[in-house]
């Protein structure tokens, strides 16, 4: 069964306290891993697309990671303006699920200042 | 601007009532996607679309039903049959399949 997890559920940190949040994935095949920002009562907006293990991408203060099991979110040094909802979603192929976006529960995250 | 744009914002439904949420993108996408999110859950899938006059079931698609007759427009039609509405509805686009989606502002649909 094609299956994505996020961990933890939440995370308070103080402003510029670096840490990472996780988005493990059990799929038949991996059509890529995308990790999306939600801020409350709106849409989630793209932050960045993976798609081999070993493949990094960064912007800001935000760095991706993609291993053939998992994929870290690393924030260095965070703003309270990064507190947000991160959403994992994996592309799926070679299951009923060919051709959607599995997506994790998410890790909301607090940046107190 | 292009972009994808969802109305209402807030929707109301009464007991016995279908009701439809817009979704309207000019990025020229030929995918789109109708998303449910409830509180502590991640985004699961209603309806699909990879084609104008095409669309698939997705996980949850029980009590709902879309079309997709113009390229630009995917509107959802939430049923009487769909015993428990209330929830933040999300309406996405992408250029094809397994592409970044581009997601709408939302809908959140109350029961009266």
């Amino acid at each position: 069964e094609d299956q994505v997890t996020q961990s933890p559920e939440a995370l308070r940190l103080q402003e510029g306290e670096s840490s990472s949040l996780n988005c493990s994935y059990t799929v038949s095949g991996l059509r890529g891993l995308f990790w999306y920002r939600q801020d409350p009562g709106k849409g989630p907006e793209f932050l960045f697309t993976l798609y081999s293990a070993g493949e990094e991408k960064e912007k800001e203060r935000l760095k991706a990671t993609l291993t053939k099991k998992e994929s870290f979110l690393h924030i260095t040094a965070p703003k309270p303006e990064d507190s947000a909802t991160y959403l994992c979603a994996v592309g799926v192929y070679g299951s009923s699920n060919t051709g959607k976006l599995i997506f994790g529960q998410g890790t909301t995250l607090q940046v107190k200042p | 601007d292009g972009g994808i744009t969802q109305s209402p914002k807030y929707l109301f439904r009464k007991e016995g009532q279908n009701v439809t949420l817009s979704c309207e993108q000019n990025l020229n996408h030929d995918a789109m996607y109708w998303y449910r999110q409830d509180p502590g859950q991640g985004l699961r899938l209603i309806y699909y679309s990879q084609i104008v006059n095409d669309f698939q079931k997705g996980d949850i698609a029980e009590g709902y039903s879309v079309s997709r007759e113009k390229k630009e427009s995917f509107p959802l039609t939430v049923t009487s049959a769909q015993k428990n509405p209330t929830a933040f509805y999300l309406c996405a686009s992408s250029i094809t399949v397994w592409e970044k989606l581009f997601f709408g502002s939302g809908t959140q649909l109350s029961v009266l």
